[in-house]
């Protein structure tokens, strides 16, 4: 089955303590992203790869590190979470990263609290 | 720059009822435009999206969505809800930063709500 999955779904930690959230494809898509969802706010871009070793800031890429070493891979690091990044995170995946119509396939989500 | 528009965050209709989202976006050059729906604790999934030609598009679910390019509009419509299509729907514009960077935009997401 085609999917995105990421680990873990749900985290609670504690202001400073490193963490990661991993994102993974079976797709073969060469364009992966990272967004947070807040009430009001919609989804914001964080980080996005448009291919193994090449990333990009998104809107919102302050207190956040992505890395792509492979291609199914694309990490979210948070290296000193603060309270103000809690919110739901979701990973996507898309077919092509050229121009076209293709759509985004999003994971699960992880609902992130940084007490 | 690109933006997306949702007019309404919440929009509440009765079971059999006419669903009408909107959406209204902003591109300087022809845009890709998508429809995604967000099930209570679920990841977003594609309803239907505008390419090229045909500019009434139907999707999954009995959606379907018309782009108006003299008003910038992409609504969303379902002729009659059902209970369960209360979700969350989010109206996004596919568009190329400088460089050929892919940065799709998002609007701040419609809550359908629908009573019995």
């Amino acid at each position: 089955e085609a999917q995105v999955t990421q680990n873990p779904r749900y985290l609670i930690t504690v202001t400073g303590k490193k963490l990661t959230v991993t994102c993974s494809q079976n797709m073969n898509h060469e364009y992966m992203s990272w967004y947070r969802q807040d009430p009001g706010l919609g989804l914001r871009q964080i980080y996005y790869s448009m291919n193994v070793e090449v990333t990009d800031k998104g809107d919102v890429p302050e207190g956040y590190k992505v890395s792509r070493k492979e291609k199914r891979n694309f990490p979210l690091i948070l290296e000193s979470p603060s309270p103000n990044q809690t919110s739901l995170y979701f990973c996507a995946s898309r077919e092509n990263p050229g121009q076209g119509p293709y759509e985004q396939y999003f994971g699960p989500g992880t609902r992130l609290t940084v007490t | 720059a690109q933006s997306v528009t949702q007019l309404g965050s919440h929009v509440s209709v009765s079971e059999g009822a006419l669903v009408l989202l909107r959406c209204n976006y902003s591109s300087s050059v022809p845009p890709y435009l998508f429809w995604y729906v967000q099930y209570p604790n679920q990841g977003l999934q594609l309803l239907l999206k505008y390419t090229t030609g045909a500019t009434l598009v139907k999707g999954i679910n009995g959606f379907e969505a018309e782009f108006k390019k003299s008003e910038t509009s992409f609504h969303l419509t379902k002729p009659s809800a059902h209970m369960s299509d209360a979700a969350e729907y989010f109206c996004a514009v596919g568009g190329w930063a400088s460089g050929g960077s892919y940065i799709p935009t998002f609007g701040r997401g419609t809550s359908l709500i629908v009573h019995p």
